[in-house]
């Protein structure tokens, strides 16, 4: 079953700005993690946050996550044109008995020089 | 070292055919997980194995759809005699370590056509 779900679905800025998007999901997890794909090419890991962490920056990336919410934030600060891609949350559920991600149908993000 | 492997990165098959894709994991990776991915869509997991075992494969159709990852070699998946339906990209994935550290590295994807 699909666990995380993006919002939005697709965003659209210009270079510079920043851009935020969130992910919801329904069961406990051990994790959160983000990826991004490319058009037409795999994914790439961005960044992974524990149940027991808050918020985790790499970079111009900072991701939050709040356990009684069930939501994460990714923010990417100061845009570029490169960051145009799609983002997907993927939780690791804590009832997974078979260690598998769960993808949302992530948030498709245009930033325009 | 070098990332997660997948070949072919485009396979066309016409209905009825079989489809082998093939992933090889990092060096030193010995979990090996294959997603399928249809167009505007997520990931959708479909089976998790190490090494001669399949751990998971809860995410499997039931029919015509196999997956292995022997001792030597890399991880297949096999689809039989396939349709339509079976047109999607296919992401193989490798992590060091199982759940709790479940970072997964990603392989390029297969994108599968099947006329």
């Amino acid at each position: 079953s699909q666990q995380g779900e993006e919002d939005p679905q697709a965003l659209s800025i210009q270079e510079g700005e920043n851009a935020t998007m969130n992910c919801s999901y329904k069961t406990s997890i051990n994790n959160l993690q983000w990826y991004r794909q490319n058009s037409g090419r795999g994914l790439v890991h961005l960044i992974l946050i524990r149940s027991n962490e808050r918020e985790k920056h790499s970079g111009r990336l900072r991701v939050t996550l709040d356990t009684s919410k069930k939501s994460s934030s990714l923010l990417i600060t100061a845009s570029r044109a490169a960051d145009t891609a799609s983002y997907f949350c993927a939780t690791d559920e804590v009832s997974n008995s078979g260690y598998a991600l769960n993808f949302g149908k992530g948030t498709s993000l245009l930033v325009t020089p | 070292n070098a990332g997660v492997m997948q070949n072919p990165r485009h396979l066309v098959r016409r209905r009825g055919q079989e489809a082998r894709l093939r992933c090889s994991p990092m060096k030193g990776h010995s979990h090996v997980y294959w997603y399928r991915q249809l167009p505007e869509e997520g990931l959708k997991f479909m089976v998790y194995l190490q090494k001669e075992n399949i751990i998971d494969e809860s995410g499997m159709p039931k029919e015509r759809f196999s997956a292995e990852f022997p001792k030597e070699g890399p991880s297949i998946l096999r689809i039989q005699q396939v349709v339509r339906g079976d047109s999607a990209a296919y992401f193989c994935a490798s992590s060091p370590r199982g759940r709790g550290l479940n970072e997964q590295f990603f392989g390029p994807g297969t994108r599968l056509t099947v006329l």
